[in-house]
């Protein structure tokens, strides 16, 4: 099955810094790849996702890039704020069209 | 409307009791999940079912039992609940990729 490797697991930034999060996968026939934010006491919820006929994705200060080569995918954030504080999991499919989530990462928003 | 719920929010027990966890999705998905989250955050499937049909069962202990009467519910029952079982629990539904999650239920075993 699909093994998904999520870094770093904790992360703080300044308020209006950037945050990048990486995932690594290791199945290369996969070719959907998400990410979801799980505020606290909230359900994860999907912000982005990218497929692999593309290299990057921007949904306004958020954007997904995929190294289908390498095997990974990145989430980045850009002027980041206190809102954005949340944990952060990538995911890959597996062979029974499951999701495979990485182990999270904790971003912290210090303003 | 609520897209995938799960009933009830807040659940604690005593070792050794049989509880259940229902779930419903309104979306018309085929696919429905039971995810564990433990204190660390890590996000693990337990079960899958495809269309009221068992699809994946991630070497979960047996005390666990899904039932899916129809495609739009998928409910969880618990037998003989040990401390380790003391987690959030999610429900969720997918059509092709995105997972929709239920708001979870927060099992606490004493």
């Amino acid at each position: 099955g699909e093994n998904v490797e999520q870094h770093p697991s904790t992360l703080s930034v300044q308020e209006g810094d950037s945050a990048v999060i990486k995932c690594t996968y290791s199945d290369s026939a996969s070719n959907y790849f998400p990410w979801y934010k799980q505020e606290l006491g909230k359900r994860p919820q999907l912000i982005i996702d990218i497929r692999s006929n593309v290299g990057e994705k921007k949904d306004q200060r958020i954007a997904v890039t995929l190294n289908k080569t390498a095997k990974h995918f990145s989430l980045h954030i850009t002027e980041t704020q206190p809102e954005d504080s949340a944990v952060y999991f990538c995911a890959v499919p597996n062979n029974n069209n499951d999701m495979r989530f990485g182990a999270g990462t904790r971003l912290t928003v210090k303003p | 409307d609520t897209a995938v719920s799960q009933t009830p929010k807040y659940l604690v027990t005593q070792m050794g009791n049989d509880k259940s966890i229902k779930c419903e999705q309104n979306l018309g998905h085929d696919t429905m999940y039971w995810y564990k989250q433990d204190s660390k955050k890590f996000l693990k499937i337990m079960f899958s079912y495809n269309n009221k049909e068992l699809i994946i069962n991630e070497t979960v202990p047996n005390r666990f039992s899904p039932k899916s009467p129809d495609k739009a519910h998928l409910n969880l029952h618990i037998n003989s609940l040990e401390l380790g079982d003391s987690a959030v629990y999610f429900c969720a539904s997918s059509g092709i990729w995105e997972q929709f999650f239920g708001p979870g239920t927060r099992l606490t075993v004493l």
